[in-house]
């Protein structure tokens, strides 16, 4: 059983450019979570889908971030715009149920030039 | 303050050693905690999940809840090299809320 899979898993943009990060969930998960780590600091939460619906998306930021976890394919975090403090590793995870442990994928670290 | 503390380390024990991870937090609405595992440049791996206060155990690790005093920890036996990781803790209210993690280093 495949674990979470997220693509790619190192991506470079320069400012301006815009970023789509991939997150295929575990076998049997239809809840995707989407968070962000700098060094030094803890998983921040980001968003919360579920399979074509945003349930919770309350840690994203307004503008140029955007989440989508589509009924077929994988989930989509999309940065518009990118800047150099969106440098940062991106993490998904996937759970079974709503609550339910979280499993994480490798991430995606990108780096803003 | 933050709604999930932890001391960030570095803790260095020798093998063998008892090792005790601790959190603390502020949100008397957690029900579900969580630790995990994180090596350097790598995703999370779950290690516990535990609902509610009490213990739980699985191998050589021991998860404890206490919610009367909003503190939760982590215990690994016999620890080993291989156990050098950064340990986060999180708690889940309307979302799990992540530490900053404890970096730990067992010297062979």
């Amino acid at each position: 059983n495949a674990g979470v899979m997220q693509n790619p898993r190192h991506l470079v943009r320069r400012r301006g450019q815009e970023a789509r990060l991939r997150c295929s969930p575990m076998k049997g998960h239809s809840h995707v979570y989407w968070y962000r780590q700098l060094p030094e600091e803890g998983l921040k939460f980001m968003v919360y889908l579920q399979k074509e619906n945003i349930i919770d998306e309350s840690g994203m930021p307004k503008e140029r971030f955007s989440a989508e976890f589509p009924k077929e394919g994988p989930s989509i975090l999309r940065i518009q715009q990118v800047v150099r403090g969106d440098s940062a590793a991106y993490f998904c995870a996937s759970s079974p149920g709503e609550g339910t442990e979280q499993y994480f994928g490798p991430g995606t670290r990108l780096t803003v030039t | 303050q933050k709604e999930v503390e932890q001391d960030p380390g570095p803790l260095s024990v020798p093998e063998g050693a008892i090792v005790s991870l601790n959190c603390t937090y502020s949100n008397s609405a957690f029900q579900y905690f969580m630790w995990y595992r994180q090596y350097s440049r790598k995703g999370p791996e779950l290690l516990m999940y535990t609902y509610s206060s009490g213990n739980k155990e699985d191998g050589r690790f021991t998860a404890q809840v206490d919610k009367s005093s909003k503190y939760i920890s982590l215990f690994i036996r016999d620890s080993q090299p291989s156990d050098s990781a950064t340990y986060l803790c999180a708690g889940r209210g309307q979302n799990f809320v992540f530490g900053p993690g404890t970096r730990l280093s067992v010297l062979p």
